[in-house]
């Protein structure tokens, strides 16, 4: 298995421009993660979905974010329009997910850089 | 109060030596516990999940304390590559939200 593969791996992109960070999670896996990561706040999670549904979104951090999952092998995060705070590296995961056992597998994540 | 709580550190370690480290959780209907490992500049990776009875693997050993809602990794004999910053997660009751400490980062030292 490839593992969760995210793109791009990295992006430059100017304030006010639109930004989409896109992830294919493990096949298989039911539950998906939008994490970001600074060094202020650390990994902070941003959404889960679960069988393509999102579950709980209350780490977005404002309008100018929206996630979505069309389907189980297919999430994009979207940023519009971006802002250089918005800096950071985003991480997406995935998981099979019963009750009870929840280990994520991360891809490698998107560092973005607003300017 | 954060769900989450960790010592950011960092420890420094001498090669050889062990070091323990705790996470407080807010949560106390949590149910699952992971320790994760991130080495500088890469993703996330699961180290050892945490269970009731406390677990083990080679030279890292996890405990759960429900009643004072923290848990503990111990690492022995310290090796160089065990630098890293290591991530406390906890699965809250509810759904499956996995939410992470700020880390604990460890420095070994030769």
């Amino acid at each position: 298995d490839a593992g969760v593969i995210q793109s791009p791996r990295h992006e430059v992109t100017e304030m006010g421009q639109e930004v989409t960070l896109r992830c294919k999670p493990i096949s298989g896996h039911n539950s998906l993660f939008w994490y970001r990561q600074t060094m202020m706040r650390g990994l902070e999670l941003l959404i889960y979905f679960n069988n393509n549904v999102p579950i709980d979104d209350s780490g977005m951090p404002e309008d100018r974010f929206s996630a979505k999952m069309p389907n189980a092998s297919f999430s994009t995060l979207k940023i519009q329009p971006s802002e250089p705070r918005d800096s950071a590296v985003y991480f997406c995961a995935s998981s099979w997910t019963n009750y009870m056992n929840t280990e994520a597998f991360f891809g490698q994540g998107t560092r973005l850089t607003v300017v | 109060r954060k769900e989450v709580e960790q010592d950011p550190g960092p420890f420094n370690v001498p090669e050889g030596a062990t070091v323990a480290f705790n996470c407080t959780y807010s949560n106390s209907a949590s149910q699952s516990f992971f320790w994760y490992r991130q080495d500088c500049r890469k993703e996330p990776k699961l180290l050892m999940s945490v269970y009731s009875s406390g677990n083990e693997d080679g030279r890292f050993t996890a405990q759960l304390n429900r009643a004072s809602q923290y848990i503990s990794l111990l690492i022995r004999d310290s090796k160089l590559s065990d630098s890293a910053t290591y991530l406390c997660v906890v699965n809250q009751a509810a759904g499956n939200k996995l939410t992470f400490g700020g880390g604990t980062r460890v420095l070994v030292k030769p």
